[in-house]
């Protein structure tokens, strides 16, 4: 079982759609992570949270906006996507900040943009 | 700058092989060393990590030391079980990337019986 849960598992939305993306973790990490996976390559960074204050932006759309509403929980809105961003979006946190502890990662949630 | 150099794939090995993935690297500082496995419909699972030169990390009959003079950080096992295929990812990570993992590019192992 993964200790970091994120939900939906699979989302299926249209381009004109709003939704969000949540990732929640209970082991008391500081850093919390957005990714974009897309099929048989790594994962991309796509924002890194740093005790709920947002560090990195990796120079991602604005279509995509995290929030981060306390130290367990990370959200990603979606709002106008393209078919582009279909993928599996993953969810990580570490305990240190300073990038030296290994990250845990969620099972994702399924994106497909129609 | 930094980076992960990983052995391409797809690799495809018979029940009981041995197995070996190469990994390298290049980057900045000391940094810490990890394997991931991502098995299919699932996140990356942290399979092992070594966090100084010489560490040897183990998990589950995997194997991987941290080799400075090389800048190597290899996956072996002795024997494989169909259980193990999975894409295993190996990536580096430290107080010089800015809170960042780097990634490999993955490499697909399958097993057969």
């Amino acid at each position: 079982d993964t200790e970091v849960t994120q939900t939906p598992k699979h989302l299926v939305m249209g381009m004109t759609n709003k939704k969000s993306l949540k990732c929640e973790q209970h082991m008391g990490h500081r850093a919390m992570y957005w990714y974009k996976q897309k099929a048989k390559k790594p994962p991309e960074l796509m924002f890194v949270y740093s005790y709920e204050k947002l560090s990195i932006n990796e120079s991602v759309p604005s279509r995509f906006s995290p929030e981060c509403p306390n130290s367990s929980l990370l959200n990603l809105h979606l709002h106008a996507l393209q078919p582009e961003d279909s993928a599996l979006y993953l969810c990580a946190s570490s305990q240190d900040p300073a990038g030296n502890q290994p990250q845990h990662f969620g099972d994702g949630t399924r994106l497909s943009i129609l | 700058g930094n980076s992960v150099t990983q052995m391409e794939g797809p690799v495809t090995l018979s029940e009981e092989a041995f197995l070996t993935i190469n990994c390298t690297y290049t980057a900045t500082g000391y940094p810490s060393l990890f394997w991931y496995v991502q098995y299919p419909g699932e996140g990356l699972q942290l399979l092992l990590k070594a966090t100084k030169a010489d560490d040897k990390g183990s998990n589950k009959g995997f194997e991987a030391t941290y080799r400075k003079e090389t800048t190597s950080f290899h996956l072996e096992k002795g024997s494989v079980q169909v259980s193990d295929s999975a894409v295993y990812f190996c990536a580096l990570s430290g107080s010089n990337t800015g809170n960042q993992f780097y990634f490999g590019t993955g490499t697909s192992l399958t097993v057969i019986p």
